[in-house]
Formats: C-alpha cells, structure tokens, sequence
C-alpha cells in the first residue's frame, strides 16, 4: 500500500546540536516531497521541497533535505538547532500520478536548553 | 508570499448547531481549495478537494451531508459542519493552491480554525 511512514514519534535534541528527521515512502515511482512544520495551534508551514534535480534541497530556516532513491526516504537536517524549532514537522508526498498530498504521521522536536 | 486566512481560528458551539469556517486566499487566486482535519497529535487527514465553481469531490469516509464545502469564488471557500456533534470536535485547516497549479505546485495552508462542540 501507499504511504509515507515518519518512523520518529518524538525527538529530542540540545540547541545547538544537529537534527535529523526521517521520512520514507512508498509509491511506484518517485513522488513530489515536502517538509512543513506547524506550531502549536497553527497551521503549516512550507519549509523545502523536491520536484526534480538536486538531491540535496535547501530550504528555509536553515534546513536541508537529501532525497534518496534507493531508500525512499528524504529525510530533514538541521546542522546546528536552535529552541525556536521545537515544532511538530510533518513530511508529506504527492504522487506523480495524482495531486493529492498525503501527509507523515508527524515528528515532535523538543529542544532542550 | 502566498497568505491563506481562516475564520474563525477558534469556535465553540453547543452540540445539533451548524458552524461555517471560512477559507481565504489573500493575495491570489485559489482554483483548488482542500479542507483537512487533524486530531490531537495526528497528521492531516483530507477531507475534500473544492474546485472553483463546481461540486467538492469528498474523501472516502467523509460525510458530504455533514461536511458542506462551497467554493463560490476564486478566493473563498467555506466549509459547514451542520449539526455539530462532540465527536466533530477538531482542528481544520484549509489550503489552497493558484491558478495553474498542477500535481507539483504547492499548497498553501491556513492557520486553521480549531472547533470544539459542547
């Protein structure tokens, strides 16, 4: 079946550490990917995506993801993180044959001092 | 940038009223409009994809006599929950995606409207 699995419920990390979170996915072919992350109580966010091309995306507030074919995952990286981060992020996907997005079960990141 | 706008952010009302939460987008114009629903600590669940002018298309599980989406313009849409029940209590938000938008263009999410039904 389709679908796209965060495997991380929960992260917790130190400010300043690096951050990964993992997204994976399985579609017949290579679908759209996207990273949002939402705040308590408040809607999405577009943080980066991958269309086609580059395998490394940079996108806003100084993440970064690297989609990877032959795992099928395009997991999030942060190099340094910082407390305003602590969000919920969620990985999201359409399908090349469709258009409709089917959202990860989401990743929590708490940030501790 | 792209600005997607709900109201109400939050409503309550007591259980067998209706509620309509608008969608808006600000600074272009949306002709697809999606309304999903997130409960506690889960992911987004769609619900139903509104495209300008025509009838929504609802998700399988999804009530279209419950959940009444009209999206009557290029910047508007509007999701109703006739007769409200505790169990509808939720967060919702929209998103909306421009003209011309294909299976690739993003979609810009509002900050959703959560509902709570007494």
């Amino acid at each position: 079946a389709q679908s796209v699995t965060q495997p991380d419920i929960h992260i917790t990390v130190s400010e300043g550490a690096s951050l990964e979170l993992r997204c994976n996915y399985s579609y017949g072919a290579t679908p759209y990917l996207f990273w949002y992350v939402q705040s308590p109580g408040q809607g999405l966010q577009l943080l980066l995506k991958y269309f086609s091309g580059d395998t490394l995306v940079q996108g806003i507030k100084g993440f970064e993801a690297e989609f990877k074919r032959s795992q099928s995952s395009f997991n999030l990286r942060k190099p340094s993180v910082h407390w305003s981060d602590a969000a919920e992020y969620f990985c999201a996907v359409v399908p090349n044959t469709g258009n409709q997005f089917y959202f990860g079960t989401g990743t929590s990141l708490t940030v501790i001092p | 940038g792209a600005v997607v706008s709900q109201h109400p952010s939050w409503v309550i009302c007591k259980s067998g009223t209706s509620v309509k939460i608008e969608c808006r987008s600000l600074d272009f114009q949306a002709t697809t409009m999606f309304w999903y629903r997130q409960f506690p600590k889960q992911s987004l669940m769609l619900m139903a994809t509104s495209n300008e002018g025509s009838k929504a298309t609802y998700e399988q599980g999804v009530e279209k006599d419950k959940f009444l989406i009209n999206h009557a313009s290029l910047t508007l849409s509007t999701l109703t929950v006739t007769s409200a029940h505790p169990e509808d209590s939720s967060f919702y938000i929209c998103s909306a995606r421009g003209r011309g938008g294909g299976a690739a263009d993003t979609q810009y999410f509002g900050p959703g409207t959560r509902l709570t039904v007494l």
